[in-house]
C-alpha cells in the first residue's frame, strides 16, 4: 500500500481566513513533504520532516506554517494568504534511505485565496 | 542551486512507437533520479527510480542513467493513448537523510492512436 492521503481536497478561503491542510500515510516513512504547484510547473519543495523534526525549510513565509504532530501525519497550517498562494498544495512521505528513496504523492489539496 | 533540464514538448509519438524522454541536471552530487507522470489536475505518480549508472526495465519502462554525462532517460516502449501526461523528471542527493525533490520542467507527451 502506497496511500497518502490528504484532505480537504479543494479549500476557498478569504485573505483573512486561518485553515489548515492535513496529510497521512500508514505506511511507516519516517519523512514528509510539503510541495507547492502552481499550475503548468512543476512541484517545489516547501518543508521537509524526517523523524517528525523538521529538517528542510525552503524560505517559505511565515503565513505558511508546518506541523508534524506525529511520524503518520503532517499539517499545514495557513493564515493570512495572499491571493498568488493559491496553488495545488502537495504532501508526499518516503522511508528515508541512502539511494532511491521515493517519495510518494497524495492527491493533493487544491487551494484557492479570494 | 541545482538545476533539472527537459524539453518541455510537447512530443508526440504515434501509438505503439517507442517515446523517448530525456533529462540534464546540473548537480553532480546528485544520487538518485526519479520519473514521475502526471496526468492534468493529479498529483505526480511514480513511473521508475534508478541511482547506478546503466539501464533499469521495468516492463514498457526503461530508464537510463550516465552519471559522467548528468544525463537520465525514460524509454516508453509500446506506447499507449493512456500515457499520453506529463514527465517529470526529478533529482535527489540525498546520502541518507531525506532530501527534497528538485524537479524539471516536466515534458508533455501526446501518444496518437
Amino acid at each position: 500500500d502506497t496511500e497518502v492521503t490528504q484532505t480537504p481536497k479543494h479549500l476557498v478561503m478569504g485573505m483573512t481566513n486561518k485553515k489548515s491542510l492535513k496529510c497521512e500515510q500508514h505506511m511507516g516513512h519516517r519523512a514528509m513533504y510539503w510541495y507547492k504547484q502552481k499550475a503548468k510547473k512543476p512541484p517545489e519543495l516547501m518543508f521537509v520532516y524526517s523523524y517528525e523534526k523538521l529538517s528542510i525549510n525552503e524560505s517559505v513565509p511565515s503565513r505558511f506554517s508546518p506541523e508534524c504532530p506525529n511520524s503518520s501525519l503532517l499539517n499545514l497550517h495557513l493564515h493570512a494568504l495572499q491571493p498568488e498562494d493559491s496553488a495545488l498544495y502537495l504532501c508526499a512521505s518516503s522511508q528515508v534511505r541512502a539511494f532511491g528513496d521515493t517519495q510518494y504523492f497524495g492527491p493533493g489539496t487544491r487551494l484557492t485565496v479570494l | 542551486q541545482k538545476e533539472v533540464e527537459q524539453n518541455s514538448g510537447p512530443l508526440s509519438v504515434p501509438e505503439g512507437a517507442i517515446a523517448s524522454l530525456n533529462c540534464t541536471y546540473s548537480d553532480r552530487g546528485s544520487q538518485s533520479f526519479f520519473w514521475y507522470r502526471q496526468y492534468s489536475g493529479k498529483s505526480p505518480e511514480l513511473i521508475m527510480f534508478i541511482y547506478s549508472n546503466g539501464d533499469k526495465e521495468d516492463g514498457r519502462f526503461t530508464a537510463q542513467l550516465n552519471k559522467a554525462s548528468q544525463y537520465v532517460s525514460l524509454l516508453i516502449r509500446d506506447s499507449q493513448p493512456s500515457d499520453s501526461a506529463t514527465y517529470l523528471c526529478a533529482v535527489t542527493d540525498s546520502g541518507g537523510g531525506a532530501d527534497g525533490l528538485t524537479f524539471g520542467k516536466g515534458t508533455h507527451l501526446i501518444i496518437q492512436p
